[in-house]
């Protein structure tokens, strides 16, 4: 089983509607992350987490929700998807001791039609 | 100005070459550097991290720090076709929250 698990792997939805994402790791660490990647443009950070208590915004927040349900299982919503949220989405975890990398999930890819 | 920075390429190289992927960063507080690389449509892997000055060898891969001019950047010697991916240098910022920003990656074709 994978470390860093998202579903649903492929999501195709309609504009206006609400949708999550959601994510869950085994690895037992603190920190969170979700990212979004559009072609050309690397990866976006939405928001992150240090723990179940503390949410922070990212880069491109906007439009996007959080929650941060346990230790291991942080989920993103979309309130009201829109096709310009069509893109490719990962889930990340890390420790949070300097140098030490982020494990990232498989990512899901959503369609905003 | 991004907070990290990299060529878009493509970056063309023929089999057996040296890559060179080079990355800059804006914050001087940052204290750590990753390189992943990425295939279309997969995760990013990581490939080297690196915090001190200097060189770092992994294999045939090198990756070079200079704080002083917020530069980092990969080396790939013995370029094979399989090396033939999106590689993204990735910053973690201070303040303790292991934040890591990208930057919009490099793609590399390695050619036979």
């Amino acid at each position: 089983d994978a470390d860093v698990t998202q579903t649903p792997r492929n999501r195709i939805t309609k504009t206006g509607k609400r949708i999550m994402l959601e994510c869950s790791q085994t690895k037992g660490h603190d920190r969170m992350y979700w990212y979004r990647q559009d072609p050309g443009l690397g990866l976006q950070l939405i928001y992150y987490s240090f723990d179940v208590k503390d949410i922070n915004k990212g880069e491109i927040s906007d439009g996007y929700s959080v929650s941060r349900q346990a230790q291991a299982k942080f989920s993103l919503s979309l309130e009201s998807a829109i096709p310009n949220q069509t893109a490719l989405y990962f889930c990340a975890t890390s420790d949070g001791t300097v140098g030490t990398e982020a494990f990232f999930g498989q990512g899901t890819r959503l369609t905003v039609v | 100005q991004k907070e990290v920075e990299q060529n878009s390429g493509p970056l063309s190289v023929p089999e057996g070459a040296i890559a060179s992927l080079n990355c800059t960063y804006s914050d001087r507080g940052s204290q750590s550097f990753f390189w992943y690389r990425q295939y279309s449509g997969k995760s990013p892997e990581l490939i080297m991290f690196i915090y001190s000055n200097g060189d770092k060898e992994d294999g045939r891969f090198t990756a070079q720090l200079n704080k002083a001019s917020q530069y980092v950047s990969l080396l790939i010697r013995d370029s094979q076709p399989s090396d033939s991916a999106t590689y993204l240098c990735a910053v973690n910022g201070p303040g303790g929250y292991n934040k890591l920003i990208f930057g919009a990656g490099t793609r590399l074709a390695v050619h036979p």
